[in-house]
């Protein structure tokens, strides 16, 4: 079976520093793991996504994640926050190779201080 | 393309009344999904669709049913909505890989 935990339910950063939401991951096979964003009120957006080939996957906004199968965790990273960068973040393993279900963690909110 | 779209945008039933939330996707995918989000729970998987006429079960399909006459459409029916039924409900498609989602549907039921 596939899970997905989240270690933090909330984060609070300031404007110009660092950011790091952790996630780690529970697979019985080689995963496709995924971070979506949420922003208020409105649907999810990829971010990016790791299916086995680079193990540091650059997606969107200047976030990267690396994929690490010792520590089954997922990190997602951006060495800079803006404020436009708070939301609700979620990372998010595939339930299995062939359907296109998603297991959702639960959630880490971002919150960007001026 | 629309991409997924989904409606009504915003619905408020009274227990025991039964709807249809409507899902449609223009890009030909085979794999389709509902979920529900709730606070604090991120996403939990309803039903889902491998192709037009299969579906089976997720995380929580207890209360809805799916049917997938067309590779386009992806209904969710509500029997007869219970309070706990209350959520955010989003349609997702795919074929390998990414996910695309709807913009979601806020149900209340009272």
């Amino acid at each position: 079976a596939q899970s997905v935990t989240q270690l933090d339910s909330h984060v609070s950063v300031s404007e110009g520093t660092p950011v790091l939401l952790r996630c780690n991951y529970s697979s019985s096979y080689s995963p496709s793991l995924f971070w979506y964003v949420q922003h208020p009120n409105k649907g999810l957006q990829l971010l990016l996504k790791y299916t086995s080939a680079a193990t540091l996957v650059k997606g969107i906004n200047g976030f990267e994640a690396e994929f690490k199968k010792s520590e089954t965790s997922f990190h997602l990273t951006k060495p800079s926050a803006h404020m436009s960068d708070a939301a609700e973040y979620f990372c998010v393993v595939s339930g299995s190779s062939n359907t296109g279900k998603l297991i959702f963690g639960q959630g880490t909110t971002l919150q960007v201080k001026p | 393309n629309a991409g997924v779209t989904q409606t009504p945008k915003f619905q408020v039933l009274k227990t025991g009344q039964s709807m249809t939330l409507q899902c449609a996707q223009d890009m030909n995918h085979e794999y389709m999904s509902w979920y529900r989000q709730d606070p604090g729970m991120g996403l939990r998987l309803i039903h889902y669709s491998v192709g037009a006429g299969i579906t089976d079960q997720g995380e929580v399909p207890n209360g809805y049913n799916v049917s997938r006459s067309t590779t386009e459409d992806f209904p969710l029916r509500l029997l007869s909505a219970a309070p706990s039924q209350t959520s955010v409900y989003f349609c997702a498609s795919s074929s390998i890989g990414e996910q695309f989602f709807g913009p979601g549907t806020r149900l209340t039921v009272l």
